[in-house]
């Protein structure tokens, strides 16, 4: 069973633009969340979709957003991206809310 | 206090020998405890999920879970070169969805 794919990998980008990134989750998994890994604040957790629906936000300001597609394809956006948004952002892929999650490869985002 | 806590390490420990990681958290309703693996460059890899007081062999590893000390252990018998990597180690509240909490992570790394 192919696992979580992430895209794009890498991702160069300066202060003020704005980004989207992809995860395609595991075949028949319904639950997508989101992370950010930095060396400072290690992993912590932005969102999760489940059936299309945001269930629970971390404490991210409003320029971090995203939305599930009815196939359970999620993207994320990052708008006015500041320095400190560089960063490895993380898809984790469950069955469901409660389940265990696998994640994708990341996409490493720099803001220059 | 932080929610989740990891001793950062590194631990080193020689080949062939019991590596042990620990961790401890701070929501007593917390119900899911997972250990995830990170190579340098790599997203996290679940290697272990315990849900239940006590212990779960798989393999090599032995997750450990004591719910009144708020603790939770990961043992790696006959530790290899590979096993060289950072452990995270996760906890989730069923009401919180599938928010993972992470520790810091611990650096192991292991001599041959």
């Amino acid at each position: 069973k192919a696992g979580v794919t992430q895209t794009p990998r890498y991702l160069i980008k300066t202060r003020g633009q704005q980004v989207t990134l992809s995860c395609s989750p595991i075949s028949g998994h319904r639950s997508v969340s989101w992370y950010q890994q930095t060396p400072g604040q290690g992993l912590q957790f932005l969102f999760e979709y489940f059936s299309e629906t945001q269930r629970n936000k971390g404490n991210f300001p409003g320029r971090f957003s995203g939305r599930q597609f009815s196939n359970s394809r999620s993207e994320m956006n990052v708008s006015t991206l500041e320095l400190g948004d560089s960063a490895l952002y993380l898809c984790a892929s469950s069955l469901g809310p409660g389940n265990e999650q696998f994640f994708g490869p990341g996409t490493r985002l720099t803001v220059l | 206090q932080k929610e989740v806590e990891q001793n950062s390490g590194p631990l080193s420990v020689p080949e062939g020998a019991i590596a042990s990681l620990n961790c401890t958290y701070s929501d007593r309703v917390s119900q899911s405890f997972f250990w995830y693996r990170q190579y340098s460059g790599k997203s996290p890899e679940l290697i272990m999920s315990i849900y239940s007081n006590g212990d779960k062999e798989d393999g090599r590893f032995t997750a450990q879970l004591n719910t009144a000390s708020q603790y939770v252990s990961l043992l790696i018998r006959d530790s290899q070169p590979s096993d060289s990597a950072t452990y995270l180690c996760a906890v989730m509240r069923s009401e919180y969805g599938n928010k993972l909490v992470f520790g810091a992570g611990t650096i192991l790394r292991v001599k041959s």
